[in-house]
C-alpha cells in the first residue's frame, strides 16, 4: 500500500499499555479540534472531536485534552492494541475566517505485541 | 451505504496533461474539500466548498480546479501548471463547517 509519513515522529508502545500523542497549535483563533488515525493507503478516520469551551472529552478508550492556555492537544488511547497502529493527526478549525480543518504533521503510533 | 466515493484509486497521468479527479457523497453533507498529502506531511487543502456553485481556495490552490454545480460532486482537476502533481489527493465533506469532516479512500496520482 502507500506510505504516508515516512519521516514521521515515532511512538512506540506494547500492546494493553496506554499510549499519549501530543499536539501542538498555533492558531488563538481555532475554536474546534479533531482527532484522526490514518492506516497506510487509506483516507483518515474521525476519532473524537472536542470544542474549544471543553477541556476534557472522552470516547471508548480514548481520550482528548484541551489546554487553550498553551496551545496543545493530546489523544489517550487507553490498552492500546495492534489494531491502533497507524498515523494519528490532529486537526484544527477556526471559529470565523477560514471554514477548513488544518491538520498538523502527524505521529505515527507502533503497537508491539 | 452512505459515504463518499473518489475515484479512481489509482491514476497516472503524462506530464502535460489535465486529469480529473472524481468525488461524491450521499450524505447529504453542504461542505466539500480537497487535500493533498505528501509523504512524511500532513494533509495540505487545496480547495473547499461550503455551499452549491460557490468554492475558495485553500494553502495551496495553484494549479488546480474545482467546481461545484451539485451539491452531492465535487471533482477537483490538477493542471499542467501544477509542477509536482503525484501525490495522493484526499477529498471529505461534512454538515456543516463546524462539524467533523468525513473522508473518503483517496486518489493516488501519479506523473509518469
Amino acid at each position: 500500500g502507500e506510505s504516508v509519513g515516512l519521516h514521521l515522529p515515532t511512538l512506540s508502545v506494547q500492546e494493553g499499555d496506554n499510549s499519549i500523542i501530543n499536539c501542538a497549535y498555533s492558531n488563538s483563533a481555532s475554536d474546534y479540534f479533531i482527532w484522526y488515525k490514518q492506516e497506510s493507503g487509506k483516507g483518515p478516520q474521525f476519532i473524537i472531536d472536542i470544542r474549544s469551551n471543553m477541556d476534557k472529552r472522552q470516547g471508548q478508550r480514548v481520550t482528548v485534552l484541551l489546554n487553550k492556555t498553551v496551545k496543545h492537544l493530546s489523544l489517550q488511547i487507553a490498552a492500546t492494541q495492534p489494531g491502533d497502529s497507524a498515523v494519528y493527526f490532529c486537526a484544527e478549525k477556526e471559529g470565523t475566517g477560514r471554514r477548513a480543518l488544518t491538520f498538523g504533521s502527524g505521529t505515527r503510533l507502533q503497537v508491539q505485541p | 451505504d452512505g459515504g463518499i466515493t473518489q475515484s479512481p484509486k489509482y491514476l497516472f497521468r503524462k506530464e502535460g496533461q489535465n486529469v480529473t479527479l472524481s468525488c461524491e457523497q450521499n450524505l447529504n453533507h453542504d461542505a466539500m474539500y480537497w487535500y493533498r498529502q505528501d509523504p512524511g506531511q500532513g494533509l495540505r487543502l487545496i480547495y473547499y466548498s461550503q455551499i452549491v456553485n460557490d468554492f475558495q481556495k485553500g494553502d495551496i490552490a495553484e494549479g488546480y480546479s474545482v467546481s461545484r454545480e451539485k451539491k452531492e460532486s465535487f471533482p477537483l482537476t490538477v493542471t499542467s501548471a501544477q509542477k509536482n502533481p503525484t501525490a495522493f489527493y484526499l477529498c471529505a465533506s461534512s454538515m456543516k463547517v463546524i462539524t467533523e469532516a468525513f473522508f473518503g479512500q483517496g486518489t493516488r496520482l501519479t506523473v509518469v
